[in-house]
């Protein structure tokens, strides 16, 4: 069964800092992950998608890496600002139908 | 280009009651997810509809139904609520492996 982790739970930094989210999954056999954006009470917005084959995908000031090998997978913030303020979910695709999540990343970016 | 679209917003329903949340998929898209969000915790899988027929199912009993249309949109009723099932619906349409795109959910509530 696959198993998402996302570490830390929560975090909090100051505007304009760099930062790394970081999620773990335990069945390497992925054909995708998804970083997902979800604002209180709000449903997901897609932030980026990493096919299998591929490393990393970059958009704006964010960059998602992927490790499948080792099961892991990175989202960089860049000169974080306060409208990033959200909880980060990482979700893959393996195998069945469904998406399997983790319990997300709370980000707060202090101004 | 549309989205998701899931309605209604928000829902509060009596224990044991019945209740049916509809979802517009995104165009283009031809497979529908539903998945149920607790508060604090990642999205968990209900089931997922293809070609009108349930493709796969999560950990959810039977009370947890759904269809799909010819149109690729989609329904899920619950049927004898519990206050347990008060959470964030939300419903996912996909195609192929281009990604999952959510709508913005339907908070239920059972009183």
């Amino acid at each position: 069964k696959q198993e998402v982790t996302q570490i830390p739970a929560a975090l909090s930094v100051p505007e304009g800092e760099n930062l790394v989210l970081n999620c773990s999954f335990t069945d390497s056999a992925i054909y995708n992950l998804q970083w997902f954006r979800q604002d209180p009470g709000k449903g997901l917005t897609s932030l980026l998608l990493i096919q299998s084959s591929q490393r990393e995908q970059t958009s704006g000031r964010l960059n998602a890496s992927l490790d499948k090998s080792s099961g892991r997978s990175t989202l960089y913030i860049a000169a974080s600002q306060p409208g990033d303020s959200a909880t980060y979910l990482c979700a893959v695709w393996a195998g069945s139908y469904q998406l399997t999540f983790g319990k997300g990343t709370k980000l707060s970016v202090i101004p | 280009d549309a989205g998701v679209t899931q309605s209604p917003t928000h829902l509060i329903k009596t224990r044991g009651q019945q209740v049916t949340l509809r979802c517009s998929p995104k165009s283009g898209h031809d497979t529908v997810s539903w998945y149920q969000q607790a508060l604090g915790q990642g999205p968990q899988f209900i089931f997922q509809y293809y070609e009108e027929e349930e493709r796969q199912r999560g950990n959810f009993p039977d009370r947890f139904s759904g269809h799909q249309f010819p149109n690729y949109s989609s329904e899920l009723n619950v049927n004898a609520l519990w206050l347990g099932d008060s959470a964030l619906y939300l419903c996912a349409s996909s195609f192929r492996t281009g990604g999952y795109t959510f709508g913005s959910g339907t908070r239920l509530t059972v009183v």
